[in-house]
């Protein structure tokens, strides 16, 4: 079964300093892989994807993420963290079966970044 | 351009009632999704409509849950009987045909006491 994991529950920056959420996968074949942020009673914001092409892929409010198929990561990160990005990160992947990708999504358990002024 | 809406944004209802929860999605976009999330976990897929029709409901817990989107546009997840571990976010997504990125709405929390 297609999986992803995100092993920080949290993750604590200074603002100013880089960030990074880890994210690993489990999937068979080629994974389609997103990033969403939830802030407090909202729902989930899409930040980027990777579906094919280059491994680094840039998304919104400066978040990039970098997939890396060796170590089936797909980490998502900042050169610069602001306070405003406190708020709880999900990494998710597209659901598998025999016909291929499907239309439902996985996701993890998530991260809550909280960045400190 | 408007987002998906869902309605209400909470519902509280005892155990045993029946609950519906509406989802409109934005303009033009053909698929629809719903999930539940529960406190402390990521999103869980439950339904999946292509235009009319459920093409995939794998993720629906039980039979006491159902969704209908008879036009094609808005969607309405309706729960019979509810327990209380039905309570949790219910979020409401939805993408154009043939691209990947699900958009979500703002969910509608559900306590069911």
């Amino acid at each position: 079964a297609q999986s992803v994991a995100q092993p920080e529950d949290q993750v604590n920056v200074a603002e100013g300093n880089p960030l990074t959420v880890k994210c690993t996968y489990s999937v068979s074949g080629n994974p389609y892989l997103f990033w969403y942020v939830q802030y407090p009673n909202r729902g989930l914001q899409f930040l980027l994807k990777y579906i094919t092409g280059d491994n680094l892929v840039k998304g919104s409010y400066g978040f990039e993420a970098e997939f890396n198929k060796s170590q089936t990561s797909f980490h998502l990160k900042k050169p610069s963290a602001l306070v405003s990005d406190s708020a709880l990160y999900f990494c998710a992947v597209r659901d598998m079966n025999y016909g291929g990708a499907t239309n439902k999504l996985i996701f993890g358990t998530g991260t809550l970044l909280a960045v400190q002024p | 351009g408007a987002g998906v809406s869902q309605t209400p944004s909470n519902k509280v209802t005892e155990k045993g009632k029946y609950v519906e929860l509406r989802c409109d999605p934005i303009s033009g976009h053909t698929a629809l999704y719903w999930y539940r999330q529960s406190l402390g976990q990521g999103p869980e897929f439950l339904i999946y409509f292509q235009g009319t029709g459920a093409a995939d409901d794998s993720g629906l817990p039980n039979d006491r849950f159902f969704a209908v989107r008879p036009e094609g546009s808005v969607s309405t997840l309706k729960i019979q009987r509810t327990e209380r571990g039905d309570s949790a976010v219910y979020l409401c997504a939805s993408s154009l045909l043939g691209t990947e990125t699900q958009y979500f709405g703002p969910g509608t929390r559900l306590l069911v006491l």
